[in-house]
């Protein structure tokens, strides 16, 4: 596709419940990258994935959280028995892989947990 | 302790004058730095990298690094009503994974 795509745009959901948050990047791409980012501040790092190299989990905050990339392309990002404190912008980048590529960021999933 | 520190703002500059936002960071080991928009709303966009100290320069953007003092700035000359947005930066933290500050927000008075 030409950029970055991520579905649903927003999602609001009950205290409880899972979600999946989809993200497709940029045909290529072989690194992608799940941010998350709360109002006014900067974006916080959930997980990596380059290739088909083990992803770098190290950013998910619980084991509530769980991602999956497959075929090397389509990500999902599910957050199980989602709480209140889960309420953000979901962030999905991509790029050619390596630190210094730009990254090129879809347009988020603004989650409301009620 | 953040390891990038940013003014969260906003910082508000008149219509044609020069903008600076500056970032400091923790980590001499750090070797790359970015710094990205943000629209409200919208994603993050790179502006600049910047690897090497001193002055970088692409249009009216301007960063400047120094290595030494742990500190990069982005200049915006004859700053305009659509650069009013929230500044990120960024620096390596490893090969592929990148530390983000908090954002400066901008706004460009008329």
């Amino acid at each position: 596709g030409a950029g970055v795509s991520q579905s649903p745009s927003n999602k609001v959901t009950e205290k409880g419940k899972d979600v999946e948050l989809r993200c497709d990047p940029i045909s290529g791409h072989t690194a992608l990258y799940w941010y998350r980012q709360s109002l006014g501040q900067g974006l916080e790092f959930l997980i990596y994935f380059q290739g088909n190299s083990a992803p770098d989990k190290s950013g998910l905050p619980s084991d509530r959280f769980s991602a999956e990339r497959t075929g090397g392309s389509v990500s999902t990002l599910t957050i199980q028995r989602t709480q209140q404190e889960d309420s953000a912008v979901y962030l999905c980048a991509s790029s050619l892989g390596g630190a210094n590529e730009k990254l090129f960021f879809g347009s988020g999933t603004q989650l409301s947990v009620l | 302790q953040k390891e990038v520190e940013q003014n969260s703002g906003p910082l508000s500059v008149p219509e044609g004058a020069i903008a600076s936002l500056n970032c400091t960071y923790s980590d001499r080991g750090s070797q790359s730095f970015f710094w990205y928009r943000q629209y409200s709303g919208k994603s993050p966009e790179l502006i600049m990298s910047i690897y090497s100290n001193g002055d970088k320069e692409d249009g009216r953007f301007t960063a400047q690094l120094n290595k030494a003092s742990q500190y990069v700035s982005l200049l915006i000359r004859d700053s305009q009503p659509s650069d009013s947005a929230t500044y990120l930066c960024a620096r390596t933290h490893s090969n592929y994974q990148l530390i983000w500050g908090a954002g400066t927000k901008l706004i460009i008075k008329p």
